[in-house]
């Protein structure tokens, strides 16, 4: 089946702009969570939903924002972007129904704030 | 969550075994212990996980130490392929604690012919 797909995977913005960006998880997966890489800082932990809920938020200032539709696919958005918000963007998706906790990520997006 | 502790960098040959080790002396009674890596340019994939039995899968084996305060990867016989970050990363079972997963720096594993 297909994986996580998210898009763009490529993007460039400048200092003060907003962006979005969208995940398509496995089919029949309900839990999508965010995921931010920096060399800086490793992968942190961005917020998770399940069933068009936040369930977990990590420590991220509240420019950081998300939301899940009901057909699980998710997005997320940075307003005001800084120079510090670029980074490799993950989502990873998730079946309540295994207790395996297993994740499946994306290949992530690239945001690069000029 | 309990954090673990990994070496930084490992070198291996390839098509030897490698042994990369996890400490976790502060793990709890039901926590999880997750492996994931991630190769260059690509997103985070699931390895292996286990609880207190050593595991078998076609990726790896996953050794528990008795106590639960440490445990070990092993890639039976390491190809270029397998140079990756690897994570270990401890876990409460979902659905009850979510999905988050505490990525910490992981072990750097390079691979040489």
């Amino acid at each position: 089946k297909a994986g996580v797909t998210q898009t763009p995977r490529y993007l460039i913005k400048t200092r003060g702009q907003q962006v979005t960006l969208s995940c398509s998880p496995i089919s029949g997966h309900r839990s999508v969570s965010w995921y931010q890489q920096t060399p800086g800082q490793g992968l942190q932990f961005l917020f998770e939903y399940f069933s068009e809920t936040q369930r977990n938020k990590g420590n991220f200032p509240g420019r950081f924002s998300g939301r899940q539709f009901s057909n699980s696919r998710s997005e997320m958005n940075v307003s005001t972007l800084e120079l510090g918000d670029s980074a490799l963007y993950l989502c990873a998706s998730s079946s309540a129904e295994v207790n395996t906790g297993e994740l499946f990520f994306g290949e992530g997006s690239r945001l690069t704030v000029l | 969550d309990a954090k673990t502790t990994q070496p930084n960098s490992m070198e291996s040959n390839e098509e030897e075994p490698v042994h990369l080790p996890c400490n976790h002396s502060t793990i709890s009674g039901t926590d999880y212990i997750h492996w994931y890596r991630q190769l260059p340019s690509q997103g985070p994939e699931y390895v292996i996980h286990g609880l207190t039995s050593n595991v078998n899968n076609r990726m790896a084996s996953l050794a528990i130490a008795e106590d639960r305060k440490s445990s070990t990867l092993i890639l039976h016989r390491a190809t270029l392929r397998d140079a990756a970050v690897y994570y270990c990363i401890l876990r409460d079972p979902p659905p009850n604690s979510g999905y988050a997963l505490n990525f910490g720096k992981g072990t750097s594993l390079l691979v040489t012919p």
